[in-house]
């Protein structure tokens, strides 16, 4: 199985902030990346396909960047509605496999 | 547009079966084009891949379910559906259905389409 790594599991920032989250695969996944957020109780919601392409809907400040075995997502200027859990799934291979989660607090 | 939706038990026995029917609209199952998953989330844990079919009927399961698991297909009624036998308090999560969409040219896919998820409870 691939082991998608996330980094960090829980982080605060203010709105208006830069914000990273990085994901790490155990092997190269090409561009097999997926990024989704998750609000508490309800199901998750794509955010970022293929590494780096946007899911329509989605505000620009989101973007994902990567490849191979190295991914981030980028929130360039953090608002109230980012505060969620972010997962990370590699499309890549069966089984489907995800991060553990990064759960972003606002300041 | 495409919806999903969960149905099924939300309490099951310990050593029974649980059984979920997601019912998908606004789309054809019998599509080329899409996997269609299951997905679980146990309390305040990450999401886990259950398993997906394709609309030929050829399934990809966790090997980390130990052969548990059947998912089947229902293209008359545009649904696909969960077995997982055997079950323990560990199995208790919410359980959601997904449609995986596939990009032809590039292979890539990525999960578009989620239900709302249903808690399904073990306990007796």
């Amino acid at each position: 199985d691939i082991q998608m790594t996330q980094s960090p599991s829980s982080l605060s920032a203010s709105v208006g902030d830069r914000v990273t989250i990085t994901c790490r695969a155990s092997q190269n996944i090409g561009d097999f990346l997926n990024w989704y957020q998750q609000n508490p109780g309800k199901a998750p919601k794509l955010l970022i396909y293929a590494a780096s392409s946007f899911q329509s809907g989605v505000p620009s400040r989101f973007s994902g960047s990567g490849s191979g075995t190295d991914f981030t997502l980028t929130i360039s200027s953090l608002q109230p509605e980012d505060s969620a859990t972010y997962y990370c799934q590699q499309s890549y291979s069966t089984p489907r496999t995800f991060g553990q989660g990064t759960k972003l607090e606002i300041k | 547009q495409v919806q999903l939706q969960e149905s099924g038990p939300g309490l099951v026995k310990p050593s029974q079966t649980l059984s979920l029917t997601c019912t998908v609209s606004g789309g054809s199952i019998n599509s080329d084009t899409y996997y269609w998953n299951w997905i679980r989330q146990r309390p305040g844990e990450g999401l886990e891949w259950i398993g997906y079919i394709y609309y030929s009927g050829s399934t990809f399961y966790n090997p980390s379910l130990k052969g548990r698991i059947t998912i089947s297909l229902d293209t008359s009624k545009n649904q696909f559906s969960l077995r997982l036998t055997s079950v323990s308090a560990a199995d208790t999560a919410v359980y959601y259905c997904a449609r995986e969409n596939l990009v032809e040219v590039t292979a890539v896919s990525y999960l578009d389409y989620w239900g709302q998820g249903t808690l399904v409870t073990v306990s007796s």
